[in-house]
């Protein structure tokens, strides 16, 4: 089946920073990435919707400054928290569509924040 | 908005069948997901359903659907310790946007 990574799987950084999160569909050409955020015992939460060679379309209530995010090719996005604090600390999953027909979303492994 | 419901907890015990309910709102949904997610892991794709059919098997897993409740079952039999886990239920409504709508997700415990 269709694999995506991400990188890191886990990320321990200072507040004040930035961190970046990559998203890679291995086998596929994903014509659009989503991110999304997951809270303890929560479902996941859609951040923005990220097509190839467009800006993101970010949902509602979440900073566009603050995620930023850049999906550069067929095969890659990534995710940039920038000026990262405590309350961002989260697990952030992508997944990838790859605009086959089959209306099927292949998720990363997810990547663990921790900001200190 | 579209809303997705799912009973939190379901413990079994090994052998037995699984069966994990969902709900959903959105009448012009077209697809209609479960993901599986172990501790720490993404989530994987276990099987889907699209909204004009009834009834999807796939080796152990059932999947039930009755457009007119909005109501979405995955049936699991002879469950193994393997199977524990969160299980998502997500909806994928009309349009072109490809958003998908999750459930909170239902931890299966299953006892040996």
């Amino acid at each position: 089946g269709a694999v995506v990574s991400q990188h890191p799987s886990r990320v321990i950084c200072k507040s004040g920073t930035s961190v970046k999160i990559e998203c890679r569909s291995l086998d596929f050409q994903a014509t659009t990435m989503f991110w999304y955020r997951q809270f303890p015992k929560k479902s996941l939460m859609l951040m923005a919707t990220s097509n190839e060679g467009s800006k993101a379309t970010y949902e509602q209530g979440v900073e566009k400054d603050k995620f930023l995010i850049n999906h550069a090719s067929l095969t890659l996005s990534t995710l940039t928290v920038t000026s990262a604090h405590p309350e961002d600390s989260s697990f952030y999953i992508c997944s990838a569509r790859a605009g086959t027909g089959l209306e099927t979303q292949y998720f990363g492994p997810g990547t663990r924040l921790l900001v200190l | 908005g579209e809303d997705v419901e799912q009973s939190l907890f379901l413990s079994v015990r090994e052998g037995d069948s699984s069966v994990i309910n969902c709900t959903y709102t959105d009448s012009s949904s077209t697809y209609l997901y479960w993901y599986k997610q172990e501790p720490g892991a993404g989530l994987q794709l276990l099987t889907y359903i699209f909204s004009n059919m009834d009834m999807k098997q796939d080796q152990r897993l059932t999947v039930l659907l009755n457009k007119k409740d909005k109501h979405l079952s995955l049936r699991i039999a002879d469950t193994q310790t393997g199977d524990s886990a969160i299980y998502f239920c997500a909806e994928k409504g009309g349009g072109s946007n490809y958003k998908l709508t999750f459930g909170k997700g239902t931890l299966l415990t299953v006892n040996p």
